[in-house]
This record gives C-alpha cells, structure tokens and sequence, in this order.
C-alpha cells in the first residue's frame, strides 16, 4: 500500500533552517511528484510547491521562491524539503503528498501524516 | 495566480440532512481541474472527488461533485457522523495550484 512517512517534529529559532524528509513506499517512485503544501494552526492550506520523482524538476510558489528547496533521493525513495530564513509565520504542519500527472502535479492522492514545526524564540 | 472562495464558512446541519457546499475560482479553472478533499482534527486531508466530477477510490457516493468553469460544488446527499469535517477545494489546472479557505459542516 502506498505509504508516505515523514520525519518527526521540529523546534526552530527564528533565521534557522528546517528539513523535512518523506519516505515513500509502495508505488513507483518516478511515476508521481510530490507536492508539499503546508497548514498553519487553525488556517487553510497552502500549497508550496512540487517536485518530479522522475526528474527533480520542481515548481515552488513565488512567495516562498530562493527560500525553499526540494529535492529527492531515488536510491531511498526519499524527497526533502528545505525552508531558511524560518520566521514565526513558518510555524505550521507540513505535509508531503503524492501528486499524479505531470509538471505542477495533478490532484493529490496520498498524504503524509505531517510534520510540526514551531519557530519561536 | 486563481483564488477559490468557498462558502458557506461554516454548514450547521444534522445527520441525515444534504449538504451543498460551493467554491468559486477568480477565473476559469483549467480542463475542470478542481479536487475536494476532507479533512478531519488532527488528520491529513482525503481526497475525495477529482477532475470536478469523478470519485476517488473507496469514496461512497453519497459524495458527488459537479461544475465547470468558475463555480464547482460538492454534494453530501445524506450526512453520516463521520461526514463532519472541513472540507477544501483546490484547483491545479495552473501554477500555482491553491486551496480555497475551507467549509465547516459542523453538527448543527
């Protein structure tokens, strides 16, 4: 079964970087993207950006562009998203998912289970 | 970039009862490409209909979706408790793909 497992809670101070990692199984790994869209507490959702499991190709929302990165690990099935510069309105649940079609990524099948991440002082 | 508003913010209704909740987009969404996902607390958000109209898997069809162009609703014919959540749309026929704020449907 398709299963997207993403690393654990994260505690920043503001100007500090996080990492987030998703582990994904039981699908073809080039096959899909993965799309990261991220819920502060209480709010919507915000979509972040995308990135090819084939190519790495991405697609980042203008907001977060030359302070996010994704990338990803095809020997582990692994995809990364990195975030400087963190601020306290970075605090919020990120969430990887997989994204059907191609460039941009279609809707979105399968999500994670999140990962906290609270910037404070 | 496409705004989707949703309304009503929130939906006060009772099992049993139909729910109709609506998103609007700023402009036309591209080849209907428009999902509805739930989301319950503390839970990843399921997607529930894609491409405005079709069914994901395992999704009972109590849920329908319907709509082209710029306004895009989703049915609930018979609300189960389970049924009680928040609900988003989001359009990804073009970049960036964005969410609506979301709809309540609350136990009224």
């Amino acid at each position: 079964q398709v299963q997207l497992v993403q690393s654990g809670g994260e505690v920043k101070k503001p100007g500090a970087s996080v990492k987030v990692s998703c582990k994904a199984s039981g699908y073809s790994f080039p096959n899909y993207g993965i799309t990261w869209v991220r819920q502060a507490p209480g709010q919507g959702l915000e979509w972040m950006g995308w990135i090819s499991g084939y190519n790495a190709n991405t697609n980042y929302v203008q907001k977060l562009q030359g302070r996010v990165t994704m990338t990803t690990d095809t020997s582990t099935t692994t995809a990364y998203m990195e975030l400087r510069s963190l601020t306290s309105d970075d605090t919020a649940v990120y969430y990887c998912a997989r994204a059907t079609g191609g460039y941009g990524g279609l809707e979105i099948d399968y999500w994670g289970q999140g990962t906290l991440v609270t910037v404070s002082s | 970039e496409i705004v989707l508003t949703q309304s009503p913010g929130i939906l006060s209704l009772s099992p049993g009862e139909r729910a109709t909740l609506s998103c609007r987009a700023s402009q036309s969404v591209s080849s209907n490409y428009l999902a509805w996902y739930q989301q319950k607390p503390g839970q990843a958000p399921r997607l529930l209909i894609y491409g405005a109209s079709s069914r994901a898997t395992g999704i009972p069809d109590r849920f329908s979706g319907s709509g082209s162009g710029t306004d895009f609703t989703l049915t609930i014919s018979r609300l189960e408790p389970e049924d009680f959540a928040v609900y988003f749309c989001q359009q990804y026929g073009s970049s960036p793909r964005t969410f609506g704020q979301g709809t309540k449907v609350e136990i009224e």
